[in-house]
């Protein structure tokens, strides 16, 4: 089935590492999307992309950083500048450029530093 | 800075009663609405969309949008406790394709 994966679905993380989370979507969407969500808190935008080899910066892109190799692939790397990184991080993709379009999520990344 | 606003809750309703969602955004080129439920630990899940001026009705629930006011809302008719959950309202920033902006959600329950 089509869809959007995300792993791993929990991480921990130790004081200065840097993380990765995957995303791959085989829905052959055109753009692709960060989101990081806190307790009792909406969805924050971290980074995005439109298309292959390019991408956004969102509301909250510092300690964060992307690449778009692929188009099917959004790989959220949470490096050790994040202070404050323990969140749910919500991979999405919509099928292409424009106001009107349904945006899909993956099922979500927890983070945790310990 | 673009916003979206809700008022956090929670709201409480009993089982059977209408539910009333409300949400005013800042941008007033915002173009596309959504409505998206998210239980806890979960992702959101798509609800409702709207485009135009009025409202538009899908089984128990009604999307009312009013652009002059920047308005949107969610009616939720005979509630159900399996409603409760948080509601996301979100809005298209621009016709340019960026990402949505979300409001931080109402919560919802529904007392049986």
């Amino acid at each position: 089935d089509g869809g959007i994966t995300q792993s791993p679905k929990y991480l921990f993380r130790k004081e200065g590492q840097n993380v990765t989370l995957s995303c791959e979507q085989n829905l052959n969407h055109d753009a692709m999307y960060w989101y990081r969500q806190d307790p009792g808190q909406g969805l924050r935008l971290i980074y995005y992309s439109q298309i292959v080899n390019d991408f956004q910066k969102g509301d909250i892109a510092e300690g964060y950083s992307v690449s778009r190799e692929k188009k099917e692939s959004f790989p959220l790397t949470v490096t050790s500048a994040q202070k404050n990184p323990t969140a749910f991080y919500l991979c999405a993709s919509t099928p292409r450029e424009g106001t009107r379009n349904t945006i899909y999520f993956g099922e979500g990344s927890w983070l945790t530093v310990v | 800075q673009k916003e979206v606003e809700q008022n956090s809750g929670p709201l409480s309703v009993p089982e059977g009663a209408i539910a009333s969602l409300n949400c005013t955004y800042s941008d007033r080129g915002s173009q596309s609405f959504f409505w998206y439920r998210q239980y806890s630990g979960k992702s959101p899940e798509l609800i409702m969309f709207i485009y135009s001026n009025g409202d538009k009705e899908d089984g128990r629930f009604t999307a009312q949008l009013n652009k002059a006011s920047q308005y949107v809302s969610l009616l939720i008719r005979d509630s159900q406790p399996s409603d409760s959950a948080t509601y996301l309202c979100a809005v298209s920033a621009n016709q340019a394709g960026t990402a949505l902006i979300f409001g931080k959600g109402t919560t919802l329950s529904v007392s049986s």
